[in-house]
């Protein structure tokens, strides 16, 4: 079941903050996020593998709400780079192993 | 380290035509997986492998085959193309400890497939 991502889309201008949400119908075993610039492969943010658990890298860090099988993506302080289309990919218990399921994206524009 | 190579990069192809997207990774992953990407669908899994001779379907199988004889390569076949399957087409590969992939995805750089 592709977890519901909100929002679609969102425009920034450089240095302000967004708050990407994924959420899930399914018990999460783990929860991926993933950033893809135009016409290039998806490239790997993060993973959370435990509820509550919060991780980050530089300015993007994210959390795990396993309870309410949800995960959050904060982006702070935006830079132009940023830009670009984010997936959430969730692989829930119970599913087969190996089965990664993407959201339908949401996509975000910083503008100077 | 070449990482997950997709080939052909562009390929346009009649209906009805059969061909198959190649897949190779030199990382020793186990998890192998085949996305699709339409314009506001996401990506859409459409089969993957655990490892050699383990094979599964995914979101959206219909039209496609598989197989994995060997843990660097996972073909991915289309029997009769449809317009339908028009997109573009991702290679992914991970390494899991465990159950469940609890590393990081390798994407290849993608097919761009047409079918007219």
């Amino acid at each position: 079941q592709q977890p519901v991502q909100s929002p679609q889309a969102v425009i920034l201008r450089e240095g302000e903050d967004a708050v990407i949400n994924c959420s899930s119908s399914k018990a999460l075993y783990s929860v991926h996020w993933y950033r893809q610039k135009h016409g290039e492969a998806p490239v790997f943010l993060m993973i959370l593998l435990k509820g509550g658990e919060q991780k980050g890298h530089e300015k993007i860090s994210a959390s795990f709400n396993e309870k309410k099988q949800q995960s959050s993506l904060y982006l702070t302080a935006s830079q132009l780079s940023y830009s670009g289309t984010y997936f959430c990919g969730t692989e829930n218990y119970g599913g087969s192993q190996g089965n990664l399921i993407f959201g339908k994206g949401t996509k975000l524009s910083v503008k100077p | 380290n070449a990482g997950v190579t997709q080939t052909p990069k562009f390929q346009v192809l009649k209906t009805g035509q059969s061909m198959t997207l190649q897949c190779a990774q030199d990382m020793n992953h186990e998890y192998m997986s085949w996305y699709r990407q339409d314009p506001g669908m996401g990506l859409r899994l459409i089969h993957y492998s655990v490892g050699a001779g383990i094979t599964d379907q995914g979101e959206v199988p219909n039209g496609y085959n598989v197989s994995r004889s060997t843990t660097e390569d996972f073909p991915l076949r289309l029997l009769s193309a449809a317009p339908s399957q028009t997109s573009v087409y991702f290679c992914a590969s991970s390494s899991g400890r465990g159950t469940g992939i609890n590393q990081p995805q390798h994407f290849g750089d993608g097919t761009r497939l047409s079918i007219l």
